[in-house]
């Protein structure tokens, strides 16, 4: 069966450094990968989509970067956090667009 | 842009009550989906409707599309406190992602 993992669960950061936040899946190849981010009780946002190795589509402009080094495998970074980039991230895949969308248990990110 | 409005963005009501959440859009959705979300973890699928018009049932969930499939309700059916989460709608937008609702909050008190 597939799963996914995110982490870290919970993560404080002081503005000005830097951000990496991983993402793997396991038991399916060529997964599409998503990044989002959610406030609190809302709806979620996405950041970004990759449909394959290397490959990244950002959906809006912002502080923060995508990577897809390896196929099942997706990272968030960003060089100098904000403020504004607290909140709750997101990872998830599907087979392909449009489908089902399986997510991790996401990431807390504080900003102080 | 295709956006979709939840309403109510809040419900609270009690154990045993019956409940309707909205997913509204001026958009046509080749398919819709409704996840649940609980604090501190990511949403979980409870259904897709694909057809205009389509209802499916999930024991006291009742999940309808609308007949032009712009739309869909979740009718809950005697509420128990295990329902109690974000429910949040989803649809197809474009052939690589979904496009997320704003959300439910629904809390059923004992």
């Amino acid at each position: 069966s597939q799963t996914i993992h995110q982490w870290p669960a919970t993560l404080v950061q002081p503005v000005g450094s830097p951000l990496s936040l991983e993402c793997t899946v396991e038991g399916t190849s060529n997964p599409n990968l998503y990044w989002y981010r959610q406030a609190a009780g809302r709806g979620l946002q996405l950041l970004f989509y990759s449909v394959g190795i290397g490959q990244i589509s950002s959906e809006v402009p912002q502080n923060l970067s995508a990577s897809r080094p390896q196929d099942r495998q997706f990272i968030l970074s960003s060089k100098k956090l904000l403020l504004s980039d607290s909140g709750f991230y997101l990872c998830a895949w599907s087979l392909w667009g449009g489908q089902p969308q399986h997510f991790g248990d996401g990431t807390r990110l504080s900003i102080l | 842009t295709q956006l979709l409005e939840q309403s109510p963005q809040f419900l609270s009501i009690q154990e045993g009550e019956n409940l309707t959440v909205y997913c509204n859009s001026s958009s046509v959705f080749s398919s819709l989906q409704w996840y649940r979300q609980e604090p501190g973890e990511g949403p979980v699928l409870l259904v897709t409707v694909v057809t205009g018009g389509e209802v499916k049932k999930l024991k006291r969930l009742t999940f309808q599309f609308g007949d032009a499939r712009k739309d869909s309700s979740l009718h809950i059916t005697a509420a128990q406190t295990g329902d109690t989460g974000l429910y949040l709608c989803a649809g197809e937008a474009g052939f690589q992602k979904l496009v997320f609702g704003t959300g439910t909050r629904l809390l059923v008190s004992p």
